[in-house]
């Protein structure tokens, strides 16, 4: 299995909603990542995981919220997001100083 | 700031042709590079790596090339197909951290006729 799953693929959310990504990988990587990518742009690191524990916040407002509950998960919390939020989110995951693997993303639009 | 950055923002082919896609970086204590692969709707893909103790690398129909002395870092393809229009992203890790706290340039549009 050499995938990082990511759901849901789209999601509409409102400013005053509450909704979570999720990311899975079963190749073992103790290393997981959230980046976020906005049209045309390259991606832009948000958190990295680092054997479940949060390693590096890229500055990122409290809006995301992060959890690793186990080696092969990780989520994205969002609560009270702005329409500039909206972005593709995507989920990485790698084994120490190698190459990350990317999920195909969640297509976020905040109305 | 540090920041990774490509000469040309699009490239057009013809089939058959080779590629060659430049990044430069900003860096110098970046020790690995990375090369990937977006197609619309998708996550980037990997493609090939290197790292700062070597100064080039192939895989299939794809190499990599890294001059130190000017930051410099190449993608070249081989016999460009149409498949392999895409957006290309070179990616840096500006140090040994034991994880990839990838900065990423601001990508090539590769656009290949047939």
């Amino acid at each position: 299995d050499t995938e990082v799953t990511q759901t849901p693929k789209h999601l509409v959310m409102g400013m005053t909603n509450k909704k979570s990504l999720k990311c899975e990988q079963h190749m073992g990587h103790r290393a997981m990542y959230w980046y976020k990518q906005k049209a045309k742009k390259p991606p832009e690191l948000m958190f990295v995981y680092s054997y479940e524990k949060l390693s590096i916040n890229e500055s990122v407002p409290s809006r995301f919220s992060p959890e690793c509950p186990n080696s092969s998960l990780l989520n994205l919390h969002l609560h009270a997001l702005q329409p500039e939020d909206s972005a593709l989110y995507l989920c990485a995951s790698s084994r120490e100083n190698t190459e990350a693997f990317f999920g195909q993303g969640t297509r976020l639009t905040v109305v | 700031g540090e920041s990774v950055g490509l000469h040309l923002p699009t490239l057009s082919v013809q089939e058959g042709d080779n590629s060659i896609i430049n990044c430069a970086y900003s860096n110098s204590a970046s020790d690995y590079f990375i090369w990937y692969k977006q197609e619309s709707g998708k996550g980037p893909q990997f493609i090939i790596d290197i790292r700062s103790n070597m100064d080039k690398r192939q895989g299939q129909r794809v190499t990599v090339l890294l001059n130190k002395t000017v930051k410099h870092l190449s993608l070249q393809i081989a016999a460009t197909q149409p498949g392999d229009s895409a957006v290309y992203f070179c990616a840096e890790n500006p140090g040994n951290t034991g994880f990839q706290k990838l900065v990423f340039g601001t990508g090539t549009r590769l656009l290949v006729s047939p």
